[in-house]
């Protein structure tokens, strides 16, 4: 069966330090893969997404990237975090020709910037 | 669209009673409509889906009606239970390589026993 994991699940960061958060997928090959953030009480916005390897997509320019470096894998980093930058932090997947184009999510990852 | 800039609306329920959360949706263009839900502090799930050439789908306890004319959205839950308190997110999407889905503004459903 499929599984996506997400690690750490929660983050304090200080304002200026960098970044890497971490998404694998296990069951499937060639996923789309997607970082979405969500502040508290709000949304959810699409960060980045990807359709193969080293293929990266940004939505929202900001002080974060992302980067695929294996087919079943999935980083967001920044070099320098804001205040801004915190929030809750989803990966997800989906694979197409399933005749279902909806999302598996994982856990997230709560990051705090202090 | 997106609308991750505004505070989440609440609708209150009485355990036992239906529930009706309404979506707007703004993509003429979007094929495929989700609904999920998100408990506190873990991702949101997969509830229920409906293509665009349908305008009602049933599962267990859910029905999703599709307006496209006025590109509206809505989930039913029936007879409302203390587990169904989450915020629901309607989402669109349209056949694509990158399959992107855009969420919808959530609603925050609480449950009054």
């Amino acid at each position: 069966s499929q599984t996506i994991h997400q690690w750490p699940a929660t983050l304090v960061q200080p304002v200026g330090s960098p970044l890497s958060l971490e998404c694998t997928v296990e069951g499937t090959s060639n996923p789309n893969l997607y970082w979405y953030r969500q502040a508290a009480g709000r949304g959810l916005q699409l960060l980045f997404y990807s359709v193969g390897i080293g293929q990266i997509s940004s939505e929202v320019p900001q002080n974060l990237s992302a980067s695929r470096p294996q087919d079943r894998q999935f980083i967001l980093s920044s070099k320098k975090l804001l205040l801004s930058d915190s929030g809750f932090y989803l990966c997800a997947w989906s694979v197409l020709g399933r005749g279902n184009y909806g999302y598996t999510f994982g856990s997230g990852t709560r990051l705090t910037v202090v | 669209g997106e609308s991750v800039g505004l505070h989440l609306p609440t609708l209150s329920v009485q355990e036992g009673d239906n529930s009706i959360i309404n979506c707007a949706y703004s993509n003429s263009a979007s094929d495929y409509f989700i609904w999920y839900k998100q408990e506190s502090g873990k991702g949101p799930q997969f509830i229920i889906d409906i293509r665009s050439n349908m305008d009602k789908r049933q599962g267990q306890r859910v029905t999703v009606l599709l307006n496209k004319t006025v590109k509206h959205l809505s989930l039913q839950i029936a007879a409302t239970q203390p587990g169904d308190s989450a915020v629901y997110f309607c989402a669109e999407t349209w056949y694509s390589s990158a399959s992107k889905i855009i969420f919808g503004s959530g609603t925050r459903l609480s449950i009054r026993p």
